[in-house]
């Protein structure tokens, strides 16, 4: 059974930061690039970044650049997303997914809430 | 950045008919590397097809898609009950991998 669980969303202040975690269990983490998608509350998808399956690309939103870091330990089948400089606008839930465009197996996270506000 | 747009907004349908989804992208989506999402309230997205016309898994035939280069659509032959939905497309061509704004399908 696959699953993925996202950890780590909360209230933070504006210009705050907050590190996301997403724990992968039941394929094997370490062959799949993994990305961050958002969706702030009753709006639509936001792509926010993807890293390939060793880390040796990333890629980014350019609303986050300069501000986000997506990352993966292997190791631990975990991917990350430090968030620093927090702005109101990036309230959202934020999901981690294999999202499947590669072999059609799509996994996503239940969602973690991040809250910037004062 | 490729921006994607989605018509109609809001489609509504009943059960049985058929529903055509269209997505349009600002410049060519290189090897049709263009997505479809279906999301119901409250839970995340499932991938329902990729590469423009392949069916993820599980996913049932009724569905399809089409299209290429800047012009796409996705296709649900027969409305289930379980298919009112939002669905949204997203390119994967080139970075960054942006979704359209999607479209409601609602019960007519």
């Amino acid at each position: 059974q696959v699953q993925l669980v996202e950890s780590g969303g909360g209230v933070v202040q504006p210009g705050g930061s907050l590190r996301l975690s997403c724990a992968v269990s039941g394929i094997t983490f370490s062959s799949y690039g993994m990305h961050w998608v958002r969706q702030a509350p009753g709006k639509g998808l936001d792509w926010v970044a993807f890293i390939r399956y060793d880390g040796s690309n990333k890629y980014y939103a350019d609303s986050v650049k300069g501000r986000f870091t997506i990352s993966r330990d292997n190791s631990k089948n975990t991917l990350y997303l430090q968030m620093n400089s927090l702005r109101a606008e990036d309230t959202a839930v934020y999901y981690c997914a294999k999202v499947g465009v590669t072999d059609g197996w799509g996994y996503w996270g239940q969602g973690t809430l991040v809250t910037v506000s004062s | 950045e490729i921006v994607l747009t989605q018509s109609p907004g809001t489609l509504s349908l009943s059960p049985g008919e058929r529903a055509t989804l269209s997505c349009g992208a600002s410049q060519s989506v290189s090897s049709s590397y263009l997505a479809w999402y279906q999301q119901k309230p409250g839970q995340a997205p499932r991938l329902l097809l990729y590469g423009a016309s392949s069916r993820a898994t599980g996913i049932p035939d009724r569905f399809s898609g089409s299209g290429s280069g800047t012009d796409f659509t996705l296709t649900i032959s027969r409305l289930e009950p379980e298919d009112f939905a939002v669905y949204y497309c997203q390119q994967y061509g080139s970075s960054p991998f942006t979704f359209g704004p999607g479209t409601k399908v609602d019960i007519k």
